[in-house]
This record gives structure tokens, C-alpha cells and sequence, in this order.
């Protein structure tokens, strides 16, 4: 069984410009959910999709970000436009079922450079 | 709110050490509590897991027990390796809801 795979695993732009972050999730994983690190400090959750609805966008950070999932199957994450505090490591996870014994599987993350 | 606090790295260690990494929280009602690690070039795997008070989730000569009366859940081991070196992250899962809440993660190197 393929795992959560995530596009790019690196990017790099200048501030203003716009970069589109891809996530696959597990197949048949009902839950979507985006993360992100900022410079060495805790991993914050952004937010979670049930199939393609926003269960939860408390965590994104202003409207510069949007996140979609048309579809219930991959997700995307645009930065539009980005500035430098963006950078970070965005990571996906997806699981299968909710409740508190579920298990979010990570993918490898894409590293966001904002220069 | 919800919150989990970890031991500040980089923790570095020689080979067949004790290893500790002490990990907090402070969450209402009964939260999951987990051990991520990302280990280096890679993505963050789940370790070991404890759904309930008094459980100890175990894995790879990892383990932890979740406290309920001191809210911890500190991640040990025997004797490290080379090949533990990574950063641990410990999480929170709330019963309602399905974010993960992280600690800042703990940087471990272990030395031959």
C-alpha cells in the first residue's frame, strides 16, 4: 500500500509569488489533514478535510492561504502570495476513520522556502 | 486549551545509553497520546501510541506510559543506537476533534 506522497519535496520562491503544495493521501483515507513547522519549533496543524469538506480550518494562518480537495482525493495547498514568514516544512497526513484511535500516517513533507 | 510540552535538544548520547525524553501536557478530558519521530531526510512516522490511562505503548525497544495523574508521557528506551538519531515529537489527540497537537520536538544524536 502506497503512502502519503507530497509535491514538491522542495520549493523555492521570492516573496509575492505563489507556490502550490500537492498532497496524495493514503487510498480509501477519508481524513486530510495539513501541518506545518516554522524554523526548528512545534509542528502546528493548519487544517482537516472530511472527503473534500473543511472539517476544521482553525489552525490557517490568514487568507493568503487556501486549501482544497475537489473530489475527496488529493489536496492542495496555495500560498498566494507568500511571504517570507511562510517558510517552513508543510507536512500532509491522512487516516481512516475518526475518533481518538485513529492513526494519522504522515508523508515526507515539502520544504518552503520564502526568500 | 490544549498543550504538550517537551524536553528542550539537542539531547546527544553514546551508544547503549539510557535514553529519556520528557514530554508533558495539558488537555481536558481524555486525550490519545503519541511519539512521532523523523528521522533524518524522512517524513515523521508514528513510534508507539496510548489511547488510555495506565496503557504504555511500546515499539522498537521504545516505551512510554501515559500518566494521567502526573499528565506525562515520557518516551524511553534501553540502550540507544546510531540509528535512533532523529527528532521525537510527542502529541495529543483530543477526543473531540481530529488535530494532532505537538510538542516542539526533541533533537537525539547518539554517538559510537
Amino acid at each position: 500500500e502506497a503512502g502519503v506522497t507530497q509535491f514538491p519535496s522542495h520549493s523555492v520562491i521570492e516573496k509575492g509569488q505563489t507556490v502550490t503544495l500537492r498532497c496524495d493521501p493514503i487510498s480509501g483515507h477519508d481524513n486530510l489533514y495539513w501541518y506545518r513547522r516554522v524554523m526548528g519549533k512545534e509542528i502546528k496543524f493548519l487544517l482537516h478535510f472530511v472527503k473534500e469538506s473543511k472539517q476544521d480550518e482553525s489552525g490557517m494562518p490568514n487568507n493568503r492561504f487556501l486549501a482544497e480537495r475537489t473530489g475527496g482525493t488529493y489536496s492542495t495547498l496555495k500560498v498566494q502570495p507568500a511571504e517570507l514568514e511562510d517558510s517552513g516544512v508543510y507536512f500532509c497526513a491522512s487516516s481512516h476513520q475518526r475518533g481518538t484511535t485513529d492513526t494519522q500516517y504522515f508523508g515526507p513533507g515539502t520544504r518552503l522556502t520564502v526568500l | 486549551g490544549n498543550s504538550v510540552t517537551q524536553m528542550e535538544g539537542p539531547v546527544t548520547l553514546s551508544e547503549e545509553a539510557f535514553l529519556t525524553i520528557n514530554c508533558t501536557y495539558t488537555a481536558t478530558g481524555y486525550p490519545s497520546l503519541f511519539w512521532y519521530v523523523q528521522y533524518p531526510g524522512e517524513g515523521l512516522q508514528l513510534l508507539l501510541k496510548a489511547t488510555k490511562a495506565d496503557d504504555k505503548g511500546s515499539n522498537k525497544g521504545f516505551e512510554a506510559t501515559y500518566r494521567k495523574e502526573t499528565t506525562s508521557f515520557h518516551l524511553e528506551k534501553g540502550s540507544v543506537q546510531v540509528s535512533d538519531s532523529a527528532v521525537y515529537f510527542c502529541a495529543l489527540k483530543h477526543n473531540q476533534g481530529g488535530k494532532l497537537i505537538f510538542g516542539q520536538g526533541t533533537e537525539l544524536s547518539v554517538k559510537p
